[in-house]
């Protein structure tokens, strides 16, 4: 059974300097791997998808992640950190053909002037 | 309309009541799933319907908990004799097929008194 698991449950940095969010993942099969953000009071929306192409994917707002399957780690990172970043991200799994897709705990990412 | 679109956006309940919850996916999307998020916890995926194959309900808590489509395009979420662990948001999303790729909705606070 494949499930995700977000290392950490909040995040702290300051605007400018990099984010970096935590998520290892465990499939029995080729994951497709996603990550979803909510701001307050807003809907989820996608952030960015990996589904065995490149590794290294880049999503909306500057963000991207990289698939490292002998880790088995799907982090994503931003180089430099925007207070509107602020928002509560979510790590996805799922497996292909299923459709079936299973998130994670979340972090909340707070981002200080 | 445009996108998913989830009803009643608020519900105040008695415990031991039966609550119907309503989700019109986006028109020609063939999946759609309901999540329940509580507060401070990540999204707990309950059920996924795609196309005419049949639901996988593994997520549904308990029997209290049923689903259906209908028509392949609105779904109703019933929940029998609420109880008060049952308050939560409850979010449908809808894709194109197994994309990965969800729409949310705006969800349905459910409050069981």
């Amino acid at each position: 059974a494949q499930s995700v698991t977000q290392l950490d449950s909040h995040v702290s940095v300051s605007e400018g300097t990099p984010v970096l969010l935590r998520c290892n993942y465990s499939s029995s099969y080729s994951p497709s791997l996603f990550w979803y953000v909510q701001h307050p009071n807003k809907g989820l929306q996608l952030l960015l998808k990996y589904t065995s192409a490149a590794t290294l994917v880049k999503g909306i707002n500057g963000f991207e992640a990289e698939f490292k399957k002998s880790e088995t780690s799907f982090h994503l990172t931003k180089p430099s950190a925007h207070m509107s970043d602020a928002a509560e991200y979510f790590c996805v799994v799922s497996e292909n053909n299923t459709g079936k897709l299973i998130f994670g705990q979340g972090t909340t990412l707070q981002v200080k002037p | 309309g445009a996108g998913v679109s989830q009803s009643p956006s608020n519900k105040v309940t008695e415990k031991g009541k039966d609550v119907e919850l309503r989700c019109d996916p986006i028109s020609g999307h063939t999946a759609l799933y309901w999540y329940r998020q509580s507060l401070g916890q990540g999204l707990e995926f309950l059920i996924y319907f795609q196309g005419n194959s049949a639901p996988d309900k593994s997520g549904l808590p308990s029997d209290r908990f049923s689903a259906e489509r209908t028509g392949g395009s609105v779904s109703t979420l019933t929940i029998q004799r609420t109880q008060q662990e049952d308050s939560a948001v409850y979010l449908c999303a809808s894709s194109w097929g197994g994309s990965g790729e969800l729409f949310f909705g705006e969800g349905s606070r459910l409050t069981v008194l």
